[in-house]
C-alpha cells in the first residue's frame, strides 16, 4: 500500500516563503504531484516531479529525492490568495493517486 | 491545459433515490478516469478507476453495487449512487488522464459534484 506524510497546517505572513515536506512509503513509485485545493473547490494541478531535483513553475517550485522517498512543495512570496490546503499525492505503476492528508495553509496579512 | 468538466456541480436528494453524476474530458480523450470521495477537512480517497469499454476496478471497502460506474465512451463517465442514504453525503470529484499529455501521471481533476442526502 502506499503511505504519505505531510503536516497538516503551516502559517506565515504575506511575501513569506513556505516549505511542505511530504515524505512516502510506496510500492511501485512513478512521480510524486502537487495538488492545491481551496475550500469548496476541486484540486488543481502544481506540479510534477518523476525525477530527482528541482521543478521551478513561477512562485512554486517542487523537489524529489527517490532514494530519500522524500519531497516537498516551496511557495515564494506568499499571497493571501495562496491560502488553501496543498495535498501531496504519488502515483503508482497503474496511474492511480494516493493522496496524502493535505497541508493547509493560511497566509495572514 | 485539459480540461474536465462535472455535473451537476450540486445534488440535493431524498433517502433512497439514486443520483448520477457525469463526468467529461472537453479537450482530450481520456480512456482512464478516476472516481474520489471526500469528506470534509479530509484527503481525496480514490473509489474506483474507470476504463473505457470495460468494467470499472473499485478500491477496497467500495460497494460496486452501490456506486455504479460507466465509461460508454472515451470522454465521459458516469457515477452513479444508487439508494443513497445520508452516509453518502460527500464531495464527489473525477479526474482523468490525458495519455497524450507531456507528464501522463498528470491527472486532471473536474470541478467535482457536493452531493446531500436528507
Amino acid at each position: 500500500g502506499q503511505s504519505l506524510e505531510q503536516p497538516s497546517e503551516v502559517t506565515a505572513v504575506e511575501g513569506a516563503i513556505v516549505q511542505i515536506n511530504c515524505t512516502y512509503q510506496t510500492s511501485g513509485f512513478y512521480g510524486l504531484s502537487w495538488y492545491q485545493q481551496h475550500d469548496g473547490g476541486a484540486p488543481t494541478f502544481l506540479s510534477y516531479n518523476a525525477l530527482d531535483g528541482l521543478e521551478e513553475t513561477g512562485r512554486f517550485s517542487s523537489f524529489l529525492s527517490r532514494s530519500d522517498s522524500y519531497g516537498y512543495l516551496l511557495l515564494q512570496e506568499l499571497q493571501m490568495k495562496d491560502s488553501a490546503s496543498y495535498f501531496c499525492a504519488v502515483s503508482s505503476n497503474d496511474y492511480k493517486l494516493s493522496f496524502g492528508a493535505g497541508t493547509t495553509v493560511t497566509v495572514r496579512a | 491545459g485539459a480540461v474536465v468538466s462535472q455535473h451537476p456541480s450540486w445534488v440535493i436528494c431524498k433517502s433512497g433515490t439514486s443520483v448520477k453524476i457525469e463526468c467529461r474530458s472537453l479537450d482530450f480523450q481520456a480512456t482512464t478516469m478516476f472516481w474520489y470521495r471526500q469528506f470534509p477537512k479530509q484527503s481525496l480517497m480514490l473509489m474506483a478507476t474507470s476504463n473505457e469499454g470495460s468494467k470499472a476496478t473499485y478500491e477496497q471497502g467500495v460497494e460496486k453495487d452501490k456506486f455504479l460506474i460507466n465509461h460508454a465512451s472515451l470522454t465521459l463517465s458516469t457515477l452513479t449512487v444508487t439508494s443513497a442514504h445520508p452516509e453518502d453525503s460527500s464531495f464527489y470529484i473525477c479526474s482523468a488522464r490525458d495519455p497524450n499529455d507531456r507528464d501522463p501521471d498528470t491527472q486532471y481533476f473536474g470541478p467535482g459534484t457536493r452531493l446531500t442526502v436528507l
